[in-house]
């Protein structure tokens, strides 16, 4: 069964500080992985989604990578903002499976 | 992207009453429809897969006498919480698969949230 860990659990930079945020799988046999975010008491934003064929995807100021063989995904938020602040989540669908998402790292961008 | 609707986005009813929250892809058909609740500062927790046409399918623990799911349509889904009570306050989140299950992205409405009172 696929178990999705985030580490940070929490992450407090000043304002135009690039970052990585990490997220772990256990099982390798997923179609894609996608990453997440949520602002307090909203639903979910869709940032990126990695095909397990691909390595990495770009979106303005967001990079996410792949590395399927190790079970590990990596968004990377450049000069970060204020704005950005919110919990990231990422989550894999998987075969025979459906999506199973981490805890989420929560965000604080301090101006 | 493509949006996914979600309403109300808010709801407080009273303790043994039945409430229905809708979800709407509004510029796609959804063959698939995931339900997922959300405890305060955890991450969402799958409830049900809601396949178009047919019976949903429900996660182990979630009573499906409880949350009834219906998905008339290609674009919407609906969930009931019948007689509510206190401990199904929550926050409720639907997703739609857009592009083909295994290869489409996840987009999520706005979520819902329910006071039972």
């Amino acid at each position: 069964k696929q178990e999705v860990t985030q580490i940070p659990a929490a992450l407090s930079v000043p304002e135009g500080e690039n970052l990585v945020l990490n997220c772990s799988f256990t099982d390798s046999a997923i179609y894609n992985l996608q990453w997440f975010r949520q602002d307090p008491g909203k639903g979910l934003t869709s940032l990126l989604l990695i095909q397990s064929s691909q390595r990495e995807q770009t979106s303005g100021r967001l990079n996410a990578s792949l590395d399927k063989s190790s079970g590990r995904s990596t968004l990377y938020i450049a000069a970060s903002q204020p704005g950005d602040s919110a919990t990231y989540l990422c989550a894999t669908d998987n075969y025979g499976q459906n999506f199973v998402f981490g805890p989420g790292t929560r965000l604080s961008v301090l101006p | 992207g493509a949006v996914v609707s979600q309403h109300p986005s808010w709801v407080i009813c009273k303790s043994g009453t039945s409430v229905k929250i809708e979800c709407r892809s509004l510029d796609f058909q959804a063959t698939t429809m995931f339900w997922y609740r959300q405890f305060p500062k955890q991450s969402l927790m799958l409830m049900a897969t809601s396949n178009e046409g047919s019976k949903a399918t429900y996660e182990q623990g979630v009573e499906k006498d409880k949350f009834l799911i219906n998905h008339a349509s290609l674009t919407l889904s609906t969930l009931t919480v019948t007689s509510a009570h206190p401990e199904d306050s929550s926050f409720y989140i639907c997703s739609a698969m857009g592009g083909g299950y295994g290869t489409g992205e996840l987009f999520f409405g706005e979520g819902s949230r329910l006071t039972v009172l």
